[in-house]
């Protein structure tokens, strides 16, 4: 089966600009996850949806980030305005039930 | 909040030892664990899911979950040099159809040569 599909691999923006990055998932798996990986710790969970519903965006800092899946399948998650904090890997993944994920190979942002 | 817990190393161990990696977390109901390897400048990779207490075996990969002590662990037998990367230990919810995955730091496994 393919993989779980995102892009851009890298990306490199000045501080206050924006940038999207787009995930398609695993054909059938209902369930999308973005998580953000800061250098040296675990992939910490941005926001969640279910079909095209989001289940939980409780980390996500809505003051400068967005997220959308249409349709139900693929998904775009937005930063506007960057900020140099947010140099990391943006880790798209999906599920199906309760079998774990599988990743993306995820996008480098790098905030200068 | 849910935390996991991992040493974040870095452990080194020399080629064919048995290499041991832990993790505690902190929500007693959790139902769901993970072992995801990851090499450097790559995405998590799934190597072993446990749901119930006791061991799960996989190869070279043993998993061990006990549910009382909150506590799971990864064995890797004959440890191989291609085995050298970061182990993240990750918890699935308590609720039903929570399939939300909570992550540790990982910790850092070398193997030697």
């Amino acid at each position: 089966e393919a993989g779980v599909a995102q892009s851009p691999r890298y990306k490199i923006i000045e501080k206050r600009q924006s940038v999207a990055f787009w995930c398609n998932p695993i054909s059938g798996h209902a369930t999308l996850y973005w998580y953000q990986q800061i250098l040296g710790q675990g992939p910490k969970l941005l926001i969640q949806f279910q079909n095209n519903g989001v289940v939980d965006d409780s980390q996500l800092p809505k003051d400068r980030f967005s997220a959308e899946r249409l349709k139900g399948v693929d998904s775009t998650l937005k930063i506007q305005p960057a900020k140099l904090e947010d140099s990391a890997v943006y880790l798209c993944a999906s599920s199906f039930a309760n079998y774990g994920y599988t990743f993306g190979s995820g996008t480098r942002l790098t905030v200068v | 909040q849910k935390e996991v817990e991992q040493n974040s190393g870095p452990l080194s161990v020399p080629e064919g030892a048995i290499a041991s990696l832990n993790c505690t977390y902190s929500d007693r109901g959790s139902q769901s664990f993970f072992w995801y390897r990851q090499y450097s400048g790559k995405s998590p990779e799934l190597i072993m899911s446990i749901y119930s207490n006791g061991d799960k075996e996989d190869g070279r990969f043993t998993a061990q979950l006990n549910k009382a002590s909150q506590y799971v662990s990864l064995l890797i037998r004959d440890s191989q040099p291609s085995d050298s990367a970061t182990y993240l230990c990750a918890v699935g919810g308590s609720g039903a159809g929570s399939y939300q995955l909570t992550f540790g730091k990982g910790t850092k496994l070398s193997v030697i040569p």
